[in-house]
């Protein structure tokens, strides 16, 4: 069956450090792959997408990578700040006409700390 | 910006009962979902709604949960009896046929408890 991982555990990073997150998935071959950013008790919002034939996607200081040997995404925030603290979710996804749900990984649970 | 609006933010209902959630996407998206988050866990897929039909579900849709888009704006999501395992926040979210209809938009929410 398809399954999507991402780091179990909260990352703690100093702020200006640079935040890595990874997103690894198995047993599919992903069209896409999009990270979302969900604070508490609030609906994901979208960061970024990345498709199949793009190696790297940049948006001021973020930055996300798509391997589909390693069958893994890295997503990078610069610079990193206490307002980032969030939870990161990474969605491979499969290109699909209209309406095709979002299958999320459980999320890295980011802390910047001062 | 335009966003997704969800009504109310939270409900509480007795299990047994019937719920509707409601949903007001934006106005332009064609593409429709519902979303549940159980506390602690992962933001899990329900359904999706495109052209006044199902287009795809989630072995968690089942013959309890139904939707509807009554009118032009608004789109529910009915829970005919609920279960104390209903407790969730319920996102609903729309995107784009137009644009990145992959991009989708959140609303805050629908925080369920069913007691």
């Amino acid at each position: 069956s398809q399954k999507i991982e991402q780091n179990s555990e909260a990352l703690n990073i100093q702020e200006g450090k640079t935040a890595t997150l990874t997103c690894n998935y198995t047993n599919y071959s992903p069209a896409y792959l999009q990270w979302y950013r969900q604070d508490p008790g609030r609906g994901p919002v979208f960061l970024l997408l990345i498709r199949e034939n793009e190696k790297e996607k940049r948006k001021e200081r973020l930055k996300v990578t798509f391997d589909t040997t390693l069958k893994q995404s890295l997503f990078h925030i610069t610079a990193s700040q206490p307002a980032d603290s969030a939870t990161y979710l990474c969605a491979p996804q499969f290109s699909g006409g209209g309406a095709d749900g979002l299958t999320f990984g459980k999320g890295t649970h980011l802390i910047i700390q001062p | 910006e335009p966003e997704v609006t969800q009504t109310p933010s939270h409900q509480v209902t007795q299990m047994g009962q019937e719920v509707i959630l409601r949903c007001v996407p934006i106005s332009n998206h064609l593409y429709f979902y519902w979303y549940r988050q159980i506390l602690g866990q992962k933001v899990e897929f329900l359904v999706s709604f495109y052209n006044n039909e199902i287009s795809e579900k989630s072995e968690i849709f089942d013959d309890q949960f139904s939707v509807e888009r009554p009118d032009g704006s608004n789109f529910t999501l009915k829970i005919r009896s609920t279960k104390l395992e209903d407790s969730a926040m319920y996102f609903c979210a729309s995107s784009d046929p137009q644009g990145d209809h992959e991009k989708l938009f959140f609303g805050s929410g629908t925080q369920l408890s069913v007691l």
